[in-house]
């Protein structure tokens, strides 16, 4: 149980498009979806925090008209990377938690390449 | 200060050695901790979870805690190759499960 899946696991885009990113909870619902962004060797930065059907709630520093989030579903949520640019490029994972669990179950990543 | 130091290693051992990765913290407001092993470019799996202090097996691993110590870890015993990963230590504070702390990471390394 608790699976979270990732689409695309790894997308090239070229500078100023914009990239759409899902994660998914295939066998519970995730009424909390979490995306993180990692670099290399790094730890997780936590990014912003969505509850289905609400607003998602972005960690300081983290453009929200840049990184848009949408979580229309208990077992979906969209991030959408805006005008990308080479900066961008990252490791973009997603994590979920059902209501009244006490942990995230973590997606497998996206990796994103901007050219 | 960071909330939760981790050493990032590298940690080589010999297959069939005693592993003991570590962590601190320092929010004593923290009661819930979690391991999760991340192997290259792949997504956290979680591999254990303990509730305040004591200790949890399961299969290979141990997890321990000491809260008066402030301290963590995880224990893999007859390591092998297949558990050469990165290991995350995370915590979060009772009844704020949005709000997870993670380590940096110890990068380890089983060798045949």
């Amino acid at each position: 149980g608790a699976v979270v899946s990732q689409h695309p696991s790894w997308v090239i885009c070229k500078s100023g498009t914009s990239v759409k990113i899902e994660c998914r909870s295939l066998d519970f619902q995730a009424t909390t979806m979490f995306w993180y962004r990692q670099f290399p060797k790094q730890s997780l930065m936590l990014m912003a925090t969505s509850n289905e059907g609400s607003k998602a709630t972005y960690e300081q520093g983290v453009e929200k008209d840049k990184f848009l989030i949408n979580h229309a579903s208990l077992t979906l949520s969209t991030l959408t990377v805006t005008s990308a640019h080479p900066e961008d490029s990252s490791f973009y994972i997603c994590s979920a938690r059902d209501f009244g669990e006490d942990t995230q179950y973590f997606g497998p990543g996206t990796r994103l390449t901007v050219l | 200060q960071k909330e939760v130091e981790q050493d990032p290693g590298p940690l080589s051992v010999p297959e069939g050695a005693i592993v003991s990765l570590n962590c601190t913290y320092s929010n004593s407001a923290f009661q819930y901790f979690m391991w999760y092993r991340q192997y290259s470019r792949k997504g956290p799996e979680l591999l254990m979870y303990t509730y305040s202090s004591g200790n949890k097996e399961d299969g290979r691993f141990t997890a321990q805690v000491d809260k008066s110590s402030k301290y963590i870890s995880l224990f893999i015993r007859d390591s092998q190759p297949s558990d050469s990963a990165t290991y995350l230590c995370a915590m979060s504070a009772s009844g704020n499960f949005n709000k997870f702390y993670f380590g940096s990471g110890t990068k380890l390394n089983v060798k045949p």
